[in-house]
């Protein structure tokens, strides 16, 4: 069964601060992986898209990585803001259009 | 960048009444949208996929006589809600995909709907 899990559940961090998100797919036959920013009651927002030969990609302070041999990949975000508190999705794409989406990482960042 | 609305953004309606959502693809032409649901700390679910002019694809699960979609062209797709009831209260999300050599799919910012 296609799955894709995110780790950890919640994070809090202080403003400032680096941390790293993490995502573990099983979907095959894989096409792109990509990260979304959600902020409460709103639409998700992409942050990186990657495909099978994409080892990283990086958007402002956030960046992606992809190691599709192991299916995993992480979204590492630098000197976190305020407004990176969200909620962080990781999204596997099995074809074209076809998304399957992971639980998401909520974020809090406190000042 | 290519931009998606909904309307309204957020509905409250009485329980048996039906409610339209819209979603429209405002600077680029979307070949395919897809509607999604969101229950509160949850991920979001595919309902339905809808190609302009064609009939929508639904997810097992999902009723297609509860929650009709039209595209009807392609910048607009329209969820509607029929016979709603309390249990279908949720966030409701349109993405829209048809930017040329992109594999991006735009969300919109989504309707809030409450059934009283």
């Amino acid at each position: 069964k296609n799955q894709v899990e995110q780790s950890p559940q919640s994070l809090i961090i202080l403003e400032g601060k680096n941390c790293t998100l993490q995502c573990n797919y099983t979907v095959s036959p894989f096409s792109n992986l990509r990260w979304y920013k959600q902020d409460t009651g709103r639409g998700p927002v992409s942050l990186t898209i990657m495909t099978f030969s994409e080892n990283t990609k990086s958007n402002g302070r956030y960046t992606a990585t992809l190691d599709a041999d192991t299916k995993q990949s992480s979204l590492h975000i630098t000197a976190s803001q305020l407004s990176d508190s969200a909620s962080y999705i990781c999204v596997v794409s099995e074809d074209t259009d076809k998304l399957i989406f992971g639980t998401g990482t909520r974020l809090q960042v406190f000042p | 960048g290519a931009v998606v609305s909904q309307h309204p953004s957020w509905v409250i309606c009485k329980s048996g009444t039906s409610v339209k959502i819209e979603c429209r693809s405002l600077d680029f032409q979307a070949t395919t949208m897809f509607w999604y649901r969101q229950f509160p700390k949850q991920s979001l679910m595919l309902m339905a996929t809808s190609n302009e002019g064609s009939k929508a694809t639904y997810e097992q699960g999902v009723e297609k006589d509860k929650f009709l979609i039209n595209h009807a062209s392609l910048t607009l797709s329209t969820l509607t809600v029929t016979s709603a009831h309390p249990e279908d209260s949720s966030f409701y999300i349109c993405s829209a995909w048809g930017v040329a050599g992109s594999y991006e799919q735009y969300f919109g910012p989504g309707t809030r709907l409450t059934v009283t």
